[in-house]
């Protein structure tokens, strides 16, 4: 079993859709938990940045996080055409410069 | 601007050859690392480097070799002994939370 589970989708859906992205995983002892966003032939780029459960906002993108169930997800609301991307959620013991752990991300498309 | 540099951007490799990424960063952060892309499969950490003139194997370091002997640079050289190479490579380095990530070199065995 992978340490950290992400349905690699491809996942579609029209414009302006609220779009839901999860990852699950199995150590318990990950305290950070990040979602990337990559668009084709480029490196990864840091979205959103979470410590320990709750929720954080930042404009149409929710990051929740639910340290008993051991589930992350990435809400996304009026989604754009320009969101088009593979996501990719990430999880770390600790801050700082530590290792990180890495979903196999999930490719979304937007349709106009 | 402040950021991570990969060059080249496309690389072609024969059989039998070593072949080596370059790295560069002018974010001044001690933590770099190389992750192998390949699809369906995320990313896979091969080195990672928390501070000059050290380095640690990852997850799948055989038939890769790194050195970090400035705090800028951290090249990561794809040997012979690396039997299936052909991947997106991406370099990154990190301070405070998660990572600044290259562009990526995209590396195929011809």
């Amino acid at each position: 079993q992978k340490e950290v589970e992400q349905d690699p989708g491809p996942l579609s859906v029209p414009e302006g859709a609220i779009v839901s992205l999860n990852c699950t995983y199995s150590n318990s002892a990950f305290q950070y938990f990040m979602w990337y966003r990559q668009y084709s032939r480029k490196g990864p780029e840091l979205l959103m940045y979470t410590y320990s459960s709750g929720n954080k906002e930042d404009g149409r993108f929710t990051a929740q996080v639910d340290k008993s169930s051991k589930y992350i997800s990435l809400f996304i609301r009026d989604s754009q055409p320009s969101d088009s991307a593979t996501y990719l959620c990430a999880m770390t013991l600790s801050g700082g410069a530590q290792k990180l752990v890495f979903g196999q991300g999930t490719r979304l498309t937007i349709n106009p | 601007d402040g950021g991570i540099t990969q060059s080249p951007k496309y690389l072609f490799r024969k059989e039998g050859q070593n072949v080596t990424l370059s790295c560069e960063q002018n974010l001044n952060h001690d933590a770099m690392y190389w992750y192998r892309q390949d699809p369906g499969q995320g990313l896979r950490l091969i080195y990672y480097s928390q501070i000059v003139n050290d380095f640690q194997k990852g997850d799948i370091a055989e038939g890769y070799s790194v050195s970090r002997e400035k705090k800028e640079s951290f090249p990561l050289t794809v040997t012979s002994a690396q039997k299936n190479p052909t991947a997106f490579y991406l370099c990154a380095s990190s301070a405070n939370y998660g990572y600044t990530f290259g562009s990526g070199t995209r590396l195929t065995v011809v």
